[in-house]
């Protein structure tokens, strides 16, 4: 089975800070990755498909890229609203999210 | 407005059964692959299980498989998901999810989830 890593499993940032998340796959997905968010007692929210296709209505300062076994997530302007737990997902075949990376303000 | 609205979860006991059903509206059902994922309280997220828009493409996730069983009624825009054998470690929040219309008989991202249904199993 294909295992999903992420890296921080937290971190804390300051408004406008530029912030990156990093997902690994134990073998390579090409570019079957997704990045959900998910605020505290909410609903997972896609952000990204496919390794770096931003979702209809997500703010452009989310962004996504990697091909293969190494992805990341880049929030270049982050916001209050941008605190929340992210995951990536393999998706394609035996669907799998990464353990999650949680954002707060500093 | 697309929307998934869960029911059916509860307290059951160890070894027993339940049914979760998602109501879909919105959207054209028959034509979207559809998803269950679970999270346990304070943990993260596992998929469950899939279905390809006719029902023919089945999968679940090895820690269901055996156990779980899902299907659909394209006619009543509905998803479902029986559960048998139940185990303390199926306490979690259930979700369905749609599938990005992407691949064909295949999972992609989920693009639209249901409030979900919380499912405990305790004695």
């Amino acid at each position: 089975d294909i295992q999903m890593t992420q890296s921080p499993s937290s971190l804390s940032a300051s408004v406008g800070d530029r912030v990156t998340i990093t997902c690994r796959a134990s073998q390579g997905i090409s570019n079957y990755l997704a990045w959900y968010q998910q605020k505290p007692g909410k609903v997972p929210k896609l952000l990204i498909y496919a390794a770096s296709t931003l979702q209809s209505g997500v703010p452009s300062r989310f962004s996504g890229s990697g091909s293969g076994t190494d992805f990341t997530l880049t929030i270049s302007s982050l916001q209050p609203e941008d605190v929340a737990t992210y995951y990536c997902q393999k998706y394609n075949s035996a669907p799998r999210f990464g353990p999650g990376t949680k954002v707060d303000i500093k | 407005e697309v929307q998934l609205v869960e029911s059916g979860g509860g307290l059951v006991q160890p070894g027993g059964s339940l049914r979760l059903s998602c109501a879909a509206s919105g959207f054209t059902f028959s034509s979207y692959e559809m998803n269950w994922v679970r999270q346990a309280p304070g943990k993260g997220l596992e998929w469950v299980s899939y279905i390809s828009s006719s029902g023919s493409t089945i999968y679940y996730a090895d820690s269901v498989k055996g156990r779980f069983t899902i299907s659909r009624d394209n006619a009543k825009n509905s998803l479902y998901l029986q559960m048998n054998s139940l185990r303390a470690e199926d306490t979690a929040v259930y979700y369905c999810a749609r599938d990005l219309p992407i691949a064909v008989a295949a999972p992609d991202a989920f693009d639209i989830w249901g409030q979900g249904t919380m499912v405990t199993v305790s004695s």
